[in-house]
């Protein structure tokens, strides 16, 4: 019930193209669900988040979209550019400071 | 230096060395974490310091000991390790614990390998 199931593993996506990557939780107690992008030798950075109380989240070109029914979420990346390629974590939480990750998605955006 | 740093950036210990991990932190935060981060698999969180006293602890071996002299601070002393720990050991930190979950921001990392 912790878990948080994230795909696909791996990703690739033509430039100018659409990155889609998908979470799914089963504890409806998370109230928290960011993004972390990680590049090659960093470590990761929070991308954007979004609340359950909102279906949708847009920061430029990337998107949150969450479906509080079906338990998922998705992270939308549009115009892909291959400055993007990097390493994508979902996580979520419940109303505290610990993060129940997924197990990352490696996105590669080819020129 | 900016942001969260940790040193050294890659160790090679055999199992029966005795090493340190060092983070600093230089955003004011108050709150520290230990993430272990292996290949393909979640970030698993292993410790959490709040105003240097330590907050959490999840099920970690004994061979790992944390230490949080202050809030800039974090150390992990390693002894004894073994081949299945080699990782990338991040450290993070975050403005704060409680009232809601808060950024966490994390250093680049400490590349581990246990010969």
């Amino acid at each position: 019930q912790q878990q948080v199931k994230q795909s696909p593993q791996s990703l690739i996506v033509q430039k100018g193209g659409i990155s889609i990557i998908n979470c799914a939780y089963e504890n409806t107690a998370f109230d928290y669900f960011p993004w972390y992008q990680q590049f090659p030798g960093k470590g990761p950075a929070l991308l954007i988040a979004i609340r359950p109380d909102v279906s949708e989240k847009k920061e430029g070109r990337f998107t949150i979209s969450f479906n509080k029914s079906a338990k998922q979420f998705s992270l939308h990346i549009m115009d892909s550019q291959p400055g993007d390629s990097a390493t994508y974590f979902c996580a979520a939480s419940w109303g505290n400071y610990q993060l129940i990750w997924g197990a990352g998605t490696k996105l590669i955006i080819k020129p | 230096e900016t942001g969260v740093t940790q040193t050294p950036r890659h160790l090679v210990m055999g199992m029966t060395n005795k090493k340190s991990l060092k983070c600093e932190q230089h955003l004011g935060h108050n709150a520290m974490y230990w993430y272990k981060q292996s290949a393909k698999k979640p970030l698993e969180l292993m410790f959490v310091y709040n105003f240097k006293e330590q907050t959490e602890n999840n099920s970690v071996p004994s061979r790992f000991s944390p230490e949080c002299p202050n809030s800039s601070h974090l150390f992990l002393h390693l002894h004894t390790l073994q081949p299945e720990d080699s990782a990338l050991y991040l450290c993070a930190s975050s403005l704060r614990l409680a009232g809601g979950p808060d950024t966490q921001y994390f250093g680049p990392g400490t590349r581990l390998t246990v010969l």
